[in-house]
């Protein structure tokens, strides 16, 4: 199994452009998540989805867009960049509804906004 | 609303000292706690849980255990290794706000020969 995975690795954007970021899992998990890492924040929650054609504000949603049109498949959108949306995106699965629930990571996506 | 703190860093070490991090918790209902750990330039792993008052999680010479009475979970090493050398996040989930996860803002661990 490969996990979560994410793409790209990195990326460099203008500010105004536009980007989707990818996160697929390969383990049948019904919960998705997108989280954000900014120095001396920890994890913030972005967008979560508890299955299929189903997404959910987190925290921090302003600026992003998501869907979940495959159980496998988390997208994340960003319409028009900015600066301040610089930093480090991490998607994350879980297999549902029971607390006890370990969140899985992917690797990471290193966004830098100029 | 539910909520993590842990202890600030960075924190530096020398190999085989003994670790603690601290971390303390508020929550509504009866959460599970989780310590994930961040290799550089990677993502999170999970470390060790607890998913009731008084379990204890272990793993890799960690171990925590889930102290209702005082809201904490303290994460301890006895012998640290260069290589255990991280980031590390404390967290909860609770079943009352849905299963979302909380994080600490994590805690730097660099060890030294």
């Amino acid at each position: 199994n490969a996990g979560v995975t994410q793409t790209p690795k990195f990326r460099v954007l203008k500010t105004g452009q536009s980007m989707t970021l990818l996160c697929a899992q390969d383990m049948n998990h019904e919960y998705m998540y997108w989280y954000r890492q900014d120095p001396g924040m920890g994890l913030r929650l972005i967008h979560y989805s508890v299955g299929e054609g189903t997404t959910a504000k987190g925290e921090v949603p302003d600026g992003y867009n998501v869907s979940r049109l495959k159980k496998q498949n988390f997208l994340l959108g960003l319409e028009s960049a900015a600066p301040s949306q610089t930093s480090v995106y991490f998607c994350a699965s879980s297999p549902g509804t029971d607390a006890t629930y370990e969140q899985y990571f992917g690797p990471g996506t290193r966004l830098t906004v100029t | 609303g539910d909520s993590v703190t842990q202890m600030e860093g960075p924190v530096t070490l020398s190999e085989e000292a003994f670790l603690t991090i601290n971390c303390t918790y508020t929550a509504t209902g009866y959460p599970s706690l989780f310590w994930y750990v961040q290799y550089p330039g990677e993502g999170l792993q999970l470390l060790l849980k607890a998913t009731k008052a008084d379990d204890k999680g272990s793993n890799k010479g960690f171990e925590a255990t889930y102290r209702k009475e005082t809201t904490s979970f303290h994460l301890e090493k006895g012998s640290v290794q260069v290589s255990d050398s991280a980031v590390y996040f404390c967290a909860l989930s609770d079943y009352l706000t849905g299963n979302q996860f909380y994080f600490g803002t994590g805690t730097s661990l660099t060890v030294i020969p």
